[in-house]
């Protein structure tokens, strides 16, 4: 099994451009999350998704959109990349309710916004 | 709300004399508490985590936690530090769907 798997691992983007995070388990998990890291602040969370075809908004949100048309699989978009969302961001998955159960983490994706 | 603290940004050990991680929480209800360890360029790596039951939680790698609720307090342990125990450690508090991560000590194990 691959576990959590994060593409791509890195990526500079200029403001304003947009892309899109591509987070897959094969855990056949229910729940997926969007973190990210900022030194200093831990981990917050960004979205959520207690499964296939729902979405719910985290602790920081804003100028981030999220699908999951499959239950594998959970995007991330950037409509419109701001210096603000430079960070490291982090896909996780969880067997139940996350509040719970342990989340199973993908090794990052490190984005740079100039 | 709910809300995790971990007072140290940094923790340092020598190699064979056992460690304290702290952490603090504020939660309303029974509380649901992790411990995570991050490694240098990965993702976090789940330790252990209380729910109910026993005060002291046995958990991966020779860790362990202790549960002190008139303290508000779920320390992590190790009897006796590795050098391979240096990364970044993570506290965090569950709601019913969600983690909630304090802002992590990077424990450091001289050799």
């Amino acid at each position: 099994n691959a576990g959590v798997t994060q593409t791509p691992k890195f990526r500079v983007l200029k403001t304003g451009q947009s892309m899109t995070l591509l987070c897959a388990q094969d855990m056949n998990h229910e729940y997926m999350y969007w973190y990210r890291q900022d030194p200093g602040m831990g981990l917050r969370l960004i979205h959520y998704s207690v499964g296939e075809g729902t979405t719910a908004k985290g602790e920081v949100p804003d100028g981030y959109n999220v699908s999951r048309l499959k239950k594998q699989n959970f995007l991330l978009g950037l409509e419109s990349a701001a210096p603000s969302q430079t960070s490291v961001y982090f896909c996780a998955s969880s067997q139940g309710q996350g509040g719970t159960y342990e989340q199973y983490f993908g090794p990052g994706t490190r984005l740079t916004v100039t | 709300a709910q809300s995790v603290a971990q007072p140290e940004d940094q923790v340092n050990v020598a190699e064979g004399n056992p460690l304290t991680v702290k952490c603090t929480y504020s939660v309303s209800g029974n509380p649901y508490l992790f411990w995570y360890v991050q490694y240098p360029n990965r993702g976090l790596q789940f330790l252990l985590k209380y729910i109910t039951g026993d005060n002291l939680v046995k958990g991966s790698y020779g860790f362990e936690a202790e549960f002190n609720k008139s303290q508000t307090s779920f320390h992590l342990k190790k009897p006796s530090a590795l050098v391979s125990d240096s990364a970044l450690y993570f506290c965090a508090s569950g709601s019913a769907r969600q983690l909630t991560f304090g802002s992590g000590t990077q424990l450091t194990v001289l050799p």
